[in-house]
């Protein structure tokens, strides 16, 4: 499977500010996700980075608080706006990179985000 | 009512042992499974992928997929120290192109 780099691997950050996370992919990938994984809780969908156009964000989640590009298949970033403590979490960038219908998503290692 | 419930454990086992592991789902129209291991500090690693109901072998893994009782499980026999890690279910629907559901994942100690 496709190997996944995410960076930062993790921060601590004051509340208020901007932090954008960067997901590399050592090839070409069909889909590219963006999930929040908080203490306790079960991994979260932020949204779909979709190549070339606006990303797909699921319920509760908004562009103005998590803007995400993908310019090509191979990377996307996630920006975690205006930072307070409930965003504290573990940022996570997963990828399908086999072709074809119904593949599985692989994951980065995460980056982990705490905010003062 | 969560659509994925996972027990979170924390389940702590004898080196050896037989360890079984479960998730049950409310949403009928899910179809692809899936069995995460997550080690500490790392991403969610891939460990067993079926498609509708039945049995899938891995070497040392066993995922079974009930769908008329909405319930999965994971079993790992012979269990190693190495196996110690958080263990998520996911689910998916028509297609895993799209989103994936989680369980809490649950937290498993194999001591020697």
């Amino acid at each position: 499977s496709a190997v996944i780099s995410q960076k930062p691997s993790r921060d601590i950050c004051q509340r208020g500010t901007s932090l954008t996370i960067q997901c590399q992919v050592d090839s070409q990938v069909t889909m590219m996700f963006w999930y929040r994984q908080q203490p306790g809780q079960s991994l979260t969908l932020i949204a779909t980075a979709n190549q070339g156009s606006e990303a797909t964000y699921e319920s509760g989640f908004v562009i103005d608080k998590f803007p995400i590009s993908r310019p090509n298949l191979t990377f996307s970033t996630l920006t975690v706006s205006n930072m307070s403590p409930e965003d504290s979490s573990i940022y996570l960038c997963s990828v399908t990179s086999e072709t074809g219908d119904n593949q599985p998503q692989h994951f980065g290692d995460g980056t982990r985000l705490s905010i003062l | 009512q969560k659509e994925v419930e996972q027990d979170p454990g924390p389940l702590s086992v004898p080196e050896g042992a037989i360890v079984s592991l479960n998730c049950t789902y409310s949403n009928s129209a899910f179809q692809y499974f899936m069995w995460y291991r997550q080690y500490s500090r790392k991403g969610p690693e891939l460990l067993m992928y079926t498609y509708s109901s039945g049995n899938k072998e891995d070497g040392r893994f066993t995922a079974q997929v009930d769908k008329s009782s909405k319930y999965i499980s994971l079993f790992i026999r012979d269990s190693q120290p190495s196996d110690s890690a958080t263990y998520l279910c996911a689910m998916a629907r028509g297609s895993t192109l799209g989103r994936l559901y989680f369980g809490r994942g649950t937290q498993l100690t194999v001591w020697p």
